[in-house]
């Protein structure tokens, strides 16, 4: 089934730790995104994709790093510069023209 | 000039009853104005999205309509059941003629209770 893959669904870290989540998709898109949402807040990008080895800033991309080293994949790391890391994390990719976005189904992160 | 706002925040409609959720937008170049559903723990997912040429599009209990002077638009969900229960965002974006040219804006969301 083709689709977008994040993992894990559940992720538990002590404070000061960095954490990396995966976002695998099997769709072909060239374009591949992070959103982070907040209870209230809707959904604010992190850092967005649209090639392979590259890569632009969103609206909140402090504390966090990316890389697009294969097509299928985004992996997201929220370092330990990131004041407030617990959260939604929302992945997605979309075809080259921006016409639908797919989501994958999230991972909470949580940090103690 | 790229907010979206969205209301209300919560909604609560009976069974069979219409819900209405309103956005409104700044940037006139926005083309593209998309509705996500999401399920509590899941990820939104693509409902129905309207370009501003046309004034209204419904597919089957749903519909968006489109003021592009006001510059508004909003989602009807008609005969409205339980498992419409969800939150719902709007976004938009511009697309442009030939490539991504940005990237979706969404709203905060509102979201919908539907009593049996």
């Amino acid at each position: 089934d083709g689709g977008i893959t994040q993992s894990p669904k559940y992720l538990f870290r002590k404070e000061g730790q960095n954490v990396t989540l995966s976002c695998e998709q099997n769709l072909n898109h060239d374009a591949m995104y992070w959103y982070r949402q907040d209870p209230g807040q809707g959904l604010r990008l992190i850092y967005y994709s649209q090639i392979v080895n590259d890569f632009q800033k969103g609206d909140i991309a402090e504390g966090y790093s990316v890389s697009r080293e294969k097509k299928e994949s985004f992996p997201l790391t929220v370092t330990s510069a990131q004041k407030n890391p617990t959260a939604f994390y929302l992945c997605a990719s979309s075809p080259t023209v921006y016409t639908e976005a797919f989501f994958g189904q999230g991972t909470r992160l949580t940090v103690v | 000039q790229q907010q979206v706002k969205q209301s209300p925040q919560s909604l609560i409609v009976q069974k069979g009853g219409i819900s209405i959720i309103n956005c409104a937008y700044e940037n006139t170049a926005f083309d593209y104005f998309p509705w996500y559903q999401q399920f509590p723990g899941k990820g939104p997912a693509l409902l129905i999205a309207i370009r501003p040429d046309v004034s209204e599009k419904k597919e089957g209990r749903f519909t968006i309509s489109f003021n592009k002077s006001a510059k508004q638009f909003s989602l009807h969900i008609m005969d409205s059941q339980p498992g419409d229960s969800a939150t719902y965002f709007c976004a938009a974006t511009l697309i442009g003629d030939g490539g991504s040219q940005g990237n979706l804006i969404f709203g905060k969301g509102t979201k919908l209770s539907v009593k049996p």
